[in-house]
């Protein structure tokens, strides 16, 4: 059964860079069925769409997809050799406090890049304070 | 972005009612792109239905969902215990982003 885990510093201070890592047990990141993605969770915002990547096997790249409002800061990475996925927000304020999930997401193959997520992470709270 | 609004906020009944949970968007959701989360307190939502009507693998044949274009329902026929949760919906048709309802909370009459 696939499993997923966040790991990461729990304390950012602001204008820093959070960043966090998804290790994904039970089943290969490199699956062509499947996308991967975080999403994020604060009381003032409620859940929040962060990003997905898409992990290709042919051309062993990756091709990410972000939410709008927080593309100019985020970038989502893939790392084959570790099983891995990571976040990483730069410039983080207090507006940036919440839970984050690392997700997987299935994959069609219709050439649509943004579905519904089927297996989550517990997720990692993040704090950013000074 | 597709705004959901989910009603009511909170609703309370007792174990073996039937609950009914309502879902609407401000514009249509294409091809019923549309997902149902549980919370529970101190865990991960866990998907219960996608594509409107369509049950995540392992989940009870009590949750069932339903409705198109701006009106989603999701209802839980006969409530156990362990459904007394914060339920989310989830469109993922009009993207980016993907956006979610603000959560109806089931509590225990």
């Amino acid at each position: 059964q696939l499993q997923l885990q966040e790991s990461g510093p729990g304390l950012v201070k602001p204008s820093e860079t959070l960043s966090l890592t998804c290790t994904v047990s039970g089943g290969s990141i490199s699956s062509s069925n499947h996308f991967w993605g975080w999403i994020r969770q604060s009381p003032g915002e409620g859940l929040e769409w962060i990003g997905t990547v898409h992990y290709s096997g042919s051309t062993n790249s990756g091709t990410n997809y972000y939410n709008p409002s927080l593309k100019s800061r985020v970038m989502i990475s893939v790392d084959t050799s570790k099983n891995q996925f990571s976040l990483r927000l730069s410039s983080v304020t207090a507006a940036d406090t919440a839970v984050y999930y690392c997700v997987r997401h299935p994959n069609y193959g219709y050439g649509y890049y943004y579905y519904y997520m089927d297996v989550w992470g517990r997720g990692t709270t993040v704090t950013v304070s000074s | 972005d597709i705004l959901l609004t989910q009603s009511p906020g909170t609703l309370s009944l007792s174990p073996g009612e039937r609950a009914t949970l309502s879902c609407r968007a401000n514009q249509s959701v294409a091809s019923n792109y549309l997902a149902w989360y549980q919370q529970k307190p101190g865990q991960a939502p866990r998907l219960l239905i996608y594509g409107a009507s369509s049950r995540a693998t392992g989940i009870p044949d009590r949750f069932s969902g339903s409705g198109s274009e701006t009106d989603f329902t999701l209802t839980i026929s006969r409530l156990e215990p362990e459904d007394f949760a914060v339920y989310y919906c989830h469109q993922y048709a009009s993207a980016p982003p993907t956006t979610f309802g603000q959560g109806t909370r089931l509590e225990i009459k």
